[in-house]
């Protein structure tokens, strides 16, 4: 089956303890992306990639790193989580680069209590 | 300025009726893309519809359509016979040519189905 996979699903954390989720693609798409969800502010994004080894900021970068050393992975990175990174985290995928019609393909989502 | 807005946090709407959720969107680029997604209480993120700028039909999927008027940029979800599984969070989001790939959400509208 076509599918993003997070991992997990749930996490809580404090403060300043790194931590790392995970997401794969089985669909050998090219671009990479994630996203924060947060009431009354929608989606934002993070992080994208265009390609292995191309990886560029989002609106909200700050606090987060990627890597992205295969097609399929793209985990996001949390060196030292603080409060206000608790959100819901939705890695998403799709097969165009620039342009075109190909929706985002998402995860299931990750919720992340940072106390 | 907000690329994407949502003007209705909620609506409500009995089963059987039609419904129609209002987005607008400020670009100055000719080639673009509109989509809508749907995410209901499980959170995950379900893409619904995709209409191109250069489309000159509306879109349509099933009993979603998408109501293009791009003079007054405007890209509004009309769910027809709603249904009790149609309650969820509705979002609008952008995919501008020149910005790239990322998609530009709206703060989302949630609609609530009753019996």
């Amino acid at each position: 089956e076509a599918q993003v996979t997070q991992n997990p699903r749930y996490l809580i954390t404090v403060t300043g303890k790194k931590l790392t989720v995970t997401c794969s693609q089985n669909m050998n798409h090219e671009y990479m992306s994630w996203y924060r969800q947060d009431p009354g502010l929608g989606l934002r994004q993070i992080y994208y990639s265009m390609n292995v080894e191309v990886t560029d900021k989002g609106d909200v970068p700050e606090g987060y790193k990627v890597s992205r050393k295969e097609k399929r992975n793209f985990p996001l990175i949390l060196e030292s989580p603080s409060p206000n990174q608790t959100s819901l985290y939705f890695c998403a995928s799709s097969p165009r680069g620039v342009s075109g019609n190909s929706p985002l393909h998402f995860g299931n989502g990750t919720r992340l209590t940072v106390t | 300025a907000q690329k994407i807005t949502q003007t209705q946090p909620g609506m409500f709407v009995q089963e059987k009726e039609a419904v129609t959720l209002d987005c607008t969107y400020d670009t100055s680029d000719q080639s673009y893309g509109l989509f809508w997604y749907k995410q209901p209480s499980s959170g995950e993120m379900i893409f619904l519809i995709y209409q191109g700028s250069y489309d000159e039909q509306n879109a349509t999927e099933g009993r979603y359509s998408l109501n293009f008027q791009k003079a007054r940029k405007s890209a509004n979800l009309v769910i027809s016979a709603s249904q009790l599984g149609d309650s969820a969070m509705y979002f609008c989001a952008m995919r501008e040519r020149e910005a790239g790939t990322a998609l530009i959400f709206g703060k989302g509208t949630t609609l609530s189905v009753s019996s």
